[in-house]
């Protein structure tokens, strides 16, 4: 069956440190893949989209990783900031076509302590 | 607006009544989505609208739940006879690209939470 799996535990890390988190997908082949921000109560806020043929993308502090062999994205988040506590969400078309309908991971919590 | 507009913000029910939840997306984006957010959970997909193509409804629950999309723009999400499992909040996003291409970025209504008694 199609799974987007992401890490369910929350990762707790000490601020300006590195964050490092985890989407990895079954029985699908995306030609791209986003990840979004979500803070309690609010929707989801798109941070980065990176491409089958990228196997890196940065923004500012924010680093993502596409490796369509191990069907898996990292995504980083250097010197890390209280204010980054927040789930992260990845998600990707679903499709042959990759048209469409993006299907999200369950999402991972961030928490950065001072 | 400036951003996608949802309402109700809150919405309380009673089980076995009608509801209906309104989404007002960014002008001139043609691709629409629903999808439903339970307590800390993630993001389950409803429905998907993309320009005058047929919807894609594959992520509907059941018959009770049912959505359209007016003119291209407004949609309305109706779940008839609510349950209690039906609780939960509801998150509709916009979004520009999508029609033969990769869907583009999404942008997020603050959502609609659903409370069923």
């Amino acid at each position: 069956s199609q799974k987007i799996e992401q890490n369910s535990e929350a990762l707790n890390i000490q601020e300006g440190k590195t964050a490092t988190l985890t989407c990895n997908y079954t029985n699908y082949s995306p030609a791209y893949l986003q990840w979004y921000r979500q803070d309690p109560g609010r929707g989801p806020v798109f941070l980065l989209l990176i491409r089958e043929n990228e196997k890196e993308k940065r923004k500012e502090r924010l680093k993502v990783t596409f490796d369509t062999t191990l069907k898996q994205s990292l995504f980083h988040i250097t010197a890390s900031q209280p204010a980054d506590s927040a789930t992260y969400l990845c998600a990707l078309a679903h499709g042959s076509s990759n048209t469409g309908k993006l299907i999200f991971g369950q999402g991972t919590t961030l928490q950065v302590k001072p | 607006g400036a951003g996608v507009s949802q309402s109700p913000s809150n919405k309380v029910t009673e089980k076995g009544k009608d509801v209906e939840l309104r989404c007002d997306p960014i002008s001139g984006h043609t691709a629409l989505y629903w999808y439903r957010q339970s307590l800390g959970q993630g993001l389950e997909f409803l429905i998907y609208f993309q320009g005058n193509s047929a919807p894609d409804k594959s992520g509907l629950p059941s018959d009770r739940f049912s959505a359209e999309r007016t003119g291209g723009s407004v949609s309305t999400l109706t779940i008839q006879r609510t349950q209690q499992e039906d609780s939960a909040v509801y998150l509709c996003a916009s979004s520009l690209a999508g029609s033969g291409g990769p869907p583009g970025e999404l942008f997020f209504g603050e959502g609609s939470r659903l409370t069923v008694l």
